[in-house]
């Protein structure tokens, strides 16, 4: 039973361009959380998903940052015009219902030069 | 929101040493959950433990939910035991998603 798979792990990005960070939840699970972490610091949340819907998105900068989940497919965090404040972590977690044990996946590290 | 406030922010212990870490909330909440970050990056859940006492091997934790905070026991630290602890509280009232706190940065020497 695979967990929560995220790619790619670590991902280079010249200011200006756009990243794209993916997340696969485990098998069964129809709730992903996508969260942010700057070095030494704690993970803020970013933004809540279910199939198709954006449940709570109040984490999420307003401008070049946007997710997704489709129905079929992973859920996607894309950032467009990267900044160098864009380098992070990012990790995404699942669960099967709301308020239940969440999953992380592995995080995809970001670095913008 | 939820605040969420973990002491000690460090410890450094030497191997075999037991520790307790507190995780205090502001406000009531239905569900907690304690993970371990490892020195990789990996996030590992640890406990679900919205109330009571939860023991898994040489960790425990216990959540008093009236009196708001919860407490992570690790005894016999081990040095694969470093890295940061974190606990997770909804967001607010009502919410399901997790807040987490600044955790706590453990070290184990051999």
């Amino acid at each position: 039973n695979a967990g929560v798979m995220q790619n790619p792990r670590h991902l280079v990005r010249r200011r200006g361009q756009e990243a794209r960070l993916r997340c696969s939840p485990m098998k069964g699970h129809s709730h992903v959380y996508w969260y942010r972490q700057l070095p030494e610091e704690g993970l803020k949340f970013m933004v809540y998903l279910q199939k198709e819907n954006i449940i709570d998105e109040s984490g999420m900068p307003k401008e070049r940052f946007s997710a997704e989940f489709p129905k079929e497919g992973p859920s996607i965090l894309r950032i467009q015009q990267v900044v160098r404040g864009d380098s992070a972590a990012y990790f995404c977690a699942s669960s099967d219902r709301a308020g239940n044990t969440i999953y992380f996946g592995e995080g995809s590290w970001l670095t913008v030069v | 929101g939820i605040q969420v406030e973990q002491s000690p922010p460090d410890l450094i212990l030497q191997e075999g040493a037991n520790s307790t870490l507190r995780c205090n909330f502001s406000d009531s909440v239905n569900n907690l959950q304690w993970f371990h970050q490892n020195p990789w990056g990996q996030l590992i859940n640890l406990f679900y433990i919205p109330s009571g006492t939860k023991q898994n091997g040489r960790l425990s934790a216990t959540t008093v939910a009236t009196e708001r905070y919860s407490l992570l026991y690790i005894s016999s630290s081990q040095t694969t035991d470093s890295g940061v602890y974190f606990c997770a509280v909804p967001i607010s009232g009502g919410s399901y998603i997790p807040t987490f706190g600044r955790g706590t940065s453990l070290i184990v020497h051999p």
